[in-house]
């Protein structure tokens, strides 16, 4: 069963505090992206990936980072930095990058900072 | 400055009949254009991409138009259902000149089909 998944579902933290978003595709896919989605407006580019151990700082790339170890994992963590992480956080996937190239997103992740 | 506009913000219709959304441009050069679908909750799923030199593409019961002239496009849902309820995303990717990653994304139509 082929896809991208996103854990966890629901995330909570505390001000101050780091936490790590997980995403994982099993489609054999070259380029992975992280988007930020916040109420009204437009998804938010983030960080992308073209290939592994290569990642590139895309709109909000502020108070995120993240690794691409491995073909499948593009994990995003959302450091204390960022000063208004509360949000619904995408990750996609597309078989290279490239504009024409149908990106596949996984089912989400919605982070709260208390 | 590149955007995309979506209208209208949200939409309310009787199951059963049709609707239009819209979704209008400056993003130049143009490379394609692509409808989301994105229930509550879950990432978007793409229903259809248009190039430029498409006027009309049809997903069964949604068809999308665009009008790379006037930069403007739509998309038609017929005979709506309950499951049409979600939000539509407009997403235009710039050309090959730009940045190949860079996609210009709407901020939705939130449509709700009621009974």
């Amino acid at each position: 069963d082929g896809g991208i998944t996103q854990s966890p579902k629901y995330l909570f933290r505390k001000e101050g505090q780091n936490v790590t978003l997980s995403c994982e595709q099993n489609l054999n896919h070259d380029a992975m992206y992280w988007y930020r989605q916040d109420p009204g407006q437009g998804l938010r580019l983030i960080y992308y990936s073209q290939i592994v151990n290569d990642f590139q700082k895309g709109d909000i790339a502020e108070g995120y980072s993240v690794s691409r170890e491995k073909k499948e994992s593009f994990p995003l963590t959302v450091t204390s930095a960022q000063k208004n992480p509360t949000a619904f956080y995408l990750c996609a996937s597309s078989i290279a990058s490239g504009g024409y190239n149908e990106q596949f997103f996984g089912p989400g992740t919605r982070l709260t900072v208390l | 400055k590149n955007q995309v506009e979506q209208s209208p913000q949200s939409l309310i219709i009787l199951e059963g009949k049709n609707c239009t959304l819209q979704c209008n441009y400056t993003v130049s050069p143009f490379s394609n254009l692509r409808w989301y679908k994105q229930d509550t909750g879950r990432g978007p799923v793409s229903l259809t991409i248009m190039t430029f030199s498409e006027n009309t593409k049809s997903n069964g019961r949604y068809t999308a138009t665009l009008d790379a002239d006037t930069k403007q496009s739509s998309l038609h849902i017929t005979a709506s259902q309950l499951s049409d309820s979600a939000s539509y995303i407009c997403v235009v990717t710039p050309g090959r000149e730009y940045n190949f990653n860079k996609f210009y994304f709407g901020s939705g139509t939130k449509l709700n089909v009621k009974p």
